[in-house]
């Protein structure tokens, strides 16, 4: 059964500082997706990661992910208030008879204060 | 482009009574799949559908039932509601079953009393 886990699950930090999320997963799996929800929205993706060693960059945030090790990281560079918000981890598995659906993880609330 | 609509937005139930929540996309998506999301919970798959015609259970199916009769639509029905199924309820599709990034439509919040 594949598990996957995010941590932490609550972030506060000052507005200019360095942070990362960290998601572990439990079986082998080389497609891995963040994505962000702001309170009372849904759910928007943000990044798509495929391949070992993929890493994507948006902005202040860049993932990265590293498959033999079933982790991917969320860093966040420099915060801002706007950055605030759930920030979620999924990830799915290739099989013959059809990919099978995003397993979340419980999802990183951040909030950035002045 | 409407992308995915789910309706109602939000509604109030009586436990025991019946609720059919729509979702609809319109980008021809293969891939459709009911999730709750539940405060320190995540989100959790209820049921999915691959392609027009089949169904999958998820994480979490009992209580639900689904259908998947074109590529469009994908409700989500609760036979007779309990307390436990009161969540914020998401659509979402993709383009083939499981891979690339999930779309997801705007929730429909549900309160079972």
């Amino acid at each position: 059964e594949l598990k996957v886990e995010q941590n932490p699950l609550f972030l506060s930090m000052q507005e200019g500082k360095n942070y990362t999320i960290y998601c572990n997963y439990s079986t082998t799996s080389d497609r891995l997706y963040w994505y962000r929800q702001d309170p009372g929205k849904s759910l928007e993706s943000l990044f798509v990661l495929l391949s070992n060693g993929a890493v994507k960059q948006e902005g202040r945030l860049m993932a990265s992910l590293d498959t033999k090790a079933r982790l991917s990281t969320l860093h966040i560079t420099a915060a801002v208030h706007d950055l605030s918000a759930t920030y979620f981890c999924a990830v799915d598995m290739v099989r013959p008879s059809g990919n099978t659906p995003l397993v979340f993880g419980k999802g990183t609330r951040l909030s950035v204060i002045a | 482009t409407a992308g995915i609509t789910q309706a109602p937005t939000s509604q109030i139930l009586a436990a025991g009574r019946s609720m059919t929540l729509r979702c609809t996309q319109d980008m021809r998506h293969n891939a459709m799949y009911w999730y709750r999301q539940d405060l320190g919970l995540g989100l959790r798959l209820i049921h999915y559908s691959n392609t027009a015609g089949t169904t999958g259970k998820g994480e979490v199916p009992d209580g639900y039932s689904v259908s998947r009769a074109n590529t469009d639509d994908f409700p989500l029905t609760l036979a007779s509601a309990v307390p436990s199924q009161t969540s914020v309820y998401f659509c979402a599709s993709s383009d083939t079953g499981g891979s690339e990034k999930l779309f997801f439509g705007s929730g429909t919040q549900l309160s079972v009393l």
